[in-house]
């Protein structure tokens, strides 16, 4: 089974900045377009990045674009979220998610495996 | 931008009972709508892909339908184990993979 743990996460002032790291094991890491989702207290999923799995598309959600950058080292099987100008309501559990091969139109594109979550508290 | 809109935000039900949850979104998707059950402390889990798809390993109770701008969810015959959030997720837009805002299902 495909397994993925975050870490990275903790307080964070506003304007601060906090990198994001998700290790995937089980299979074969370079197999996998990777995302993150978050999920602010009392609210719903927000999708806010995308990469595929050879890193050549990369996608964000308007909110996070420009102050957050996603990147991966298939050597590592490492994904990461390097988050920057961090505002209060950027407090969030942070999931990883990933799907075997890359998102394409006419594909069912879906988040087949999460982490486990890390909470990103940005506070003064 | 595609939003997504769930019906209802939340309802109380009893085991055994037959729940549908509702999806639109504000344009034509085609049939490119995920459905999510998340359980407070876990991780969320696909349920339906591609509208009516049942994810390997997912009960044969729920399903999935519809396709355009409305969709549905139906468990066919609550369990305990059913009691969570439930999202939709378009694929449509390339680069914009939104949810709807979530149906939370508990304990009539």
């Amino acid at each position: 089974d495909v397994q993925l743990v975050e870490s990275g996460g903790g307080l964070v002032q506003p304007g601060g900045s906090l990198r994001l790291s998700c290790i995937v094991s089980g299979s074969t890491f370079s197999d996998y377009s990777m995302n993150w989702v978050r999920q602010a207290p009392g609210k719903g999923l927000e999708w806010i990045s995308y990469i595929s799995s050879d890193h050549s598309t990369i996608f964000y959600e308007d909110s996070v674009k420009g102050r957050f950058t996603i990147s991966r080292d298939n050597a590592k099987n490492a994904l990461h979220l390097q988050m920057t100008n961090l505002r209060a309501d950027d407090t969030a559990v942070y999931y990883c998610a990933a799907k075997e091969g890359d998102f394409w139109s006419g594909f069912y594109y879906r988040f087949d495996y999460w982490g486990q979550g890390s909470l990103v508290t940005g506070s003064s | 931008d595609i939003q997504l809109t769930q019906s209802p935000s939340s309802l109380s039900a009893s085991v055994g009972d037959r729940v549908t949850i509702t999806c639109r979104a504000s344009q034509n998707i085609a049939g490119f709508l995920n459905w999510y059950q998340h359980k407070p402390g876990k991780v969320p889990k696909v349920l339906i892909y591609g509208a009516s798809t049942l994810q390997d390993g997912v009960p044969s109770r729920f399903s999935g339908a519809g396709s355009g701008t409305d969709f549905t969810l139906t468990i066919t015959s609550l369990q305990t184990e059913d009691y969570a959030t439930y999202y939709c997720q378009q694929s449509y837009t390339t680069g914009r993979f939104s949810f709807g805002p979530g149906t939370k299902v508990d304990i009539k």
